[in-house]
């Protein structure tokens, strides 16, 4: 239980171009979901914070109007990347919390979505 | 918030045991403490989580003493496979601050 997928699993743009990220938990509903960046040979750095039915919350320094993030449904979650450049080039990772599950503390990780800017 | 600081890499030796520890010394009341594994160009995978004193399942042991201000985990006997970056995550669902370790990577070796 608690399966996580993202898609794309990776994704070469052009600058100044969109792209859409699309995070679904499988075989549970997630109100809250989580968007992650990782650099190469970095740590995970928490983006913002999606809920279901309600505007995301960004953490210090993420834009929001750069990072959109739509939860609409207790199933999926999707972040685009407007006016991409190569500095957003990155490995993006979402993440979803079981509530019903007994370790409803723990968070459930995609794949992640690899995003080459050129 | 707070801060996690592991150390940057570790080798071992298959068969042995291994031990990771993240300091979190600003961790908050309601934070838990969970730790994950992750390979290359992949999602990080859950481990095990605690809140306080001893937790072990079929894969790890944690241990967070009283002042739950580190936490060690604990790999009973290492295999090759095992090598990869070892994470801890510390954090609540109440104020969705997540902070990660600056994260290990272990080494196994024949």
């Amino acid at each position: 239980g608690a399966v996580v997928s993202q898609h794309p699993s990776r994704v070469i743009c052009k600058s100044g171009t969109s792209v859409k990220i699309e995070c679904r938990s499988l075989d549970f509903q997630a109100t809250t979901m989580f968007w992650y960046r990782q650099f190469p040979k970095q740590s995970l750095m928490l983006m913002a914070t999606s809920n279901e039915g309600s505007k995301a919350t960004y953490e210090q320094g993420v834009e929001k109007d750069k990072f959109l993030i739509n939860h609409a449904s207790l199933t999926l979650s999707t972040l685009t990347v407007t006016s991409a450049h190569p500095e957003d080039s990155s490995f993006y990772i979402c993440s979803a919390r079981d509530p019903l599950q007994r370790q409803r503390e723990t968070q459930y990780f995609g794949p992640g979505t690899r995003l080459l800017v050129l | 918030l707070a801060k996690t600081t592991q150390p940057i890499s570790m080798d071992s030796y298959e068969g042995q045991e291994v031990n990771i520890t993240c300091s979190h010394n600003n961790i908050a009341t309601n934070d838990y403490i969970t730790w994950y594994q992750q390979f290359p160009s992949q999602g990080p995978r859950f481990i095990i989580q605690g809140y306080k004193t001893k937790v072990t399942n079929e894969v790890a042991s944690l241990f967070i003493p009283a002042d739950r201000k580190s936490s060690t985990l604990s790999l009973p006997r290492v295999s090759l496979s095992d090598t990869a970056v070892y994470y801890c995550l510390v954090g609540f669902s109440g104020t969705y601050k997540y902070i990660f370790g600056t994260g290990t990577r272990l080494k196994v070796l024949a």
